[in-house]
């Protein structure tokens, strides 16, 4: 079972650069999250998709954007990176229906920008 | 909006010995689920616990117990036997049954001390 696959697993780039991490997901969620974790700290929420065709903002969006085009794709693009969003970032999938509500993540991606 | 509070950033515990960690919530819905997720080093976040709020009993995994106490939106995790692979960040999270996404807590770095 693949889960939560997410790439690339590292990625250095410099101030100005843009990016897309890719996230897909073989159990067919309806749910995807991307948040991001600064250093020691807790998960931020970036963005979400509750169905294809449907995202929304999460607490922390400046920056980024997404798309869903299908169920299993959530891409996150950095336009115009900047130091700031040195992170890691990861994605993540759930069901969210009352039998399965347990978020899958993937191994997340670690990007620095310098 | 939903919001999750851990009280604690960091704890300790000799091995063997048995720890609480603190989860604190705000929500107006009555239906949710509650989870303890585990960050060891590796990044990974591995789902350690989830309490469905309409079930009066405390879940139990082997070591891992919560306290789910509805009136006092308070869901605390209860690690007994303490084991060295028990060192890691504790995040609870949060997620109701409408379309809201899954919300964390910034986490409680636990260490376990030989």
């Amino acid at each position: 079972n693949a889960g939560v696959t997410q790439t690339p697993k590292f990625r250095i780039l410099k101030i100005g650069q843009s990016m897309t991490l890719q996230c897909a997901q073989d159990m067919n969620h309806n749910y995807m999250y991307w948040y991001r974790q600064d250093p020691g700290m807790g998960l931020k929420l970036i963005y979400y998709s509750v169905g294809a065709g449907i995202t929304d903002k999460g607490e922390v969006p400046n920056g980024y954007n997404v798309s869903r085009s299908t169920t299993e794709d959530f891409p996150l693009r950095l336009e115009l990176a900047a130091p700031s969003q040195t992170s890691v970032y990861f994605c993540a999938s759930s069901a969210q229906d009352s039998l399965n509500t347990e978020a899958f993540f993937g191994q997340g991606t670690r990007l620095t920008v310098v | 909006a939903q919001t999750v509070t851990q009280s604690q950033p960091e704890m300790s515990v000799q091995e063997a010995e048995t720890v609480t960690l603190s989860c604190t919530y705000d929500t107006s819905e009555n239906n949710y689920y509650l989870f303890w997720y585990k960050q060891p080093p590796s990044r990974q976040m591995i789902l350690v616990i989830r309490q469905e709020a309409y079930k009066q009993q405390n879940a139990t995994e082997n070591r891992f117990s919560v306290n789910f106490q509805k009136a006092a939106k308070s869901f605390s995790l209860k690690i007994s036997d303490s084991q060295l692979g028990d060192t890691a960040m504790y995040f609870c999270a949060f997620v109701d049954s409408g379309n809201t996404p899954l919300v964390f807590g910034k986490g409680t770095r636990l260490s376990v001390i030989a």
